[in-house]
């Protein structure tokens, strides 16, 4: 069946401009998480979705960055006026259920570059 | 954050030789995940292993735990040019939903 999909592949964008960026999960996975990762280091948490429940959002870097979830299947996580550390590549990853015994299926992710 | 610090950060054997990279971790775990991650595929889960187990095969993987001393090994034996890629360690918080913590990996590069 289709694993998790992202969009855009690959995203440049302007110091200073808005981002969307798209996460399709596996249908019928209820955990969602989104992973920011830098490069040449493993990928790092950002936030957690229950369905549609955001349970989980430690990891956000600043308010700059804002996820929704809001029928419990695709995600959007946004970044408001983009800044040069923002530049990575941010992993989205769902799961069956919750629980820490369930392997988490990762998408192609999304390379932003911030110029 | 990372959790976890993976050793060596880079490895180069040859095809058919084993490879070994080994993880630490900082915190009590209730699980430590092994994941690959090429350019192909993306990051591909390969091997869970509970805090209450201390070794665990999957094909040519052999993971072993010490929870001790905080410590774990991936093992993957008869390596093929296939098995080159970055390998992480992912530790799973104490908690009822599993976010993973990353450690920065090994690049491992199997010649044939």
């Amino acid at each position: 069946g289709a694993g998790v999909s992202q969009s855009p592949r690959y995203k440049v964008a302007k110091r200073g401009q808005d981002v969307a960026l798209r996460c399709d999960p596996i249908s019928g996975h209820v955990s969602l998480f989104w992973y920011q990762q830098a490069l040449g280091q493993g990928p790092e948490f950002l936030t957690y979705f229950q369905n549609e429940a955001q349970l989980d959002k430690s990891g956000l870097p600043s308010d700059r960055f804002f996820a929704e979830r809001p029928e419990g299947s695709v995600s959007t996580l946004k970044i408001q006026r983009t800044q040069q550390e923002d530049s990575a590549v941010y992993l989205c990853a769902s799961s069956l259920s919750t629980g820490d015994s369930y392997e988490q299926y990762f998408g192609p992710g999304t390379r932003l570059t911030v110029t | 954050s990372q959790q976890g610090e993976e050793d060596p950060q880079a490895l180069s054997i040859q095809e058919g030789e084993n490879a070994t990279m080994n993880c630490s971790y900082k915190t009590s775990i209730n699980n430590l995940q092994w994941y690959r991650q090429n350019s192909g595929r993306g990051l591909v889960h390969l091997i869970l292993i509970r805090s209450n187990e201390r070794e665990k095969h999957s094909g040519r993987l052999r993971v072993t735990l010490d929870t001790s001393k905080k410590s774990s090994s991936l093992l993957i034996t008869a390596s093929r040019a296939a098995d080159t890629a970055s390998y992480f360690c992912a530790t799973g918080k104490n908690s009822g939903y599993s976010t993973l913590t990353f450690g920065k990996g090994t690049m491992l590069l199997v010649s044939p």
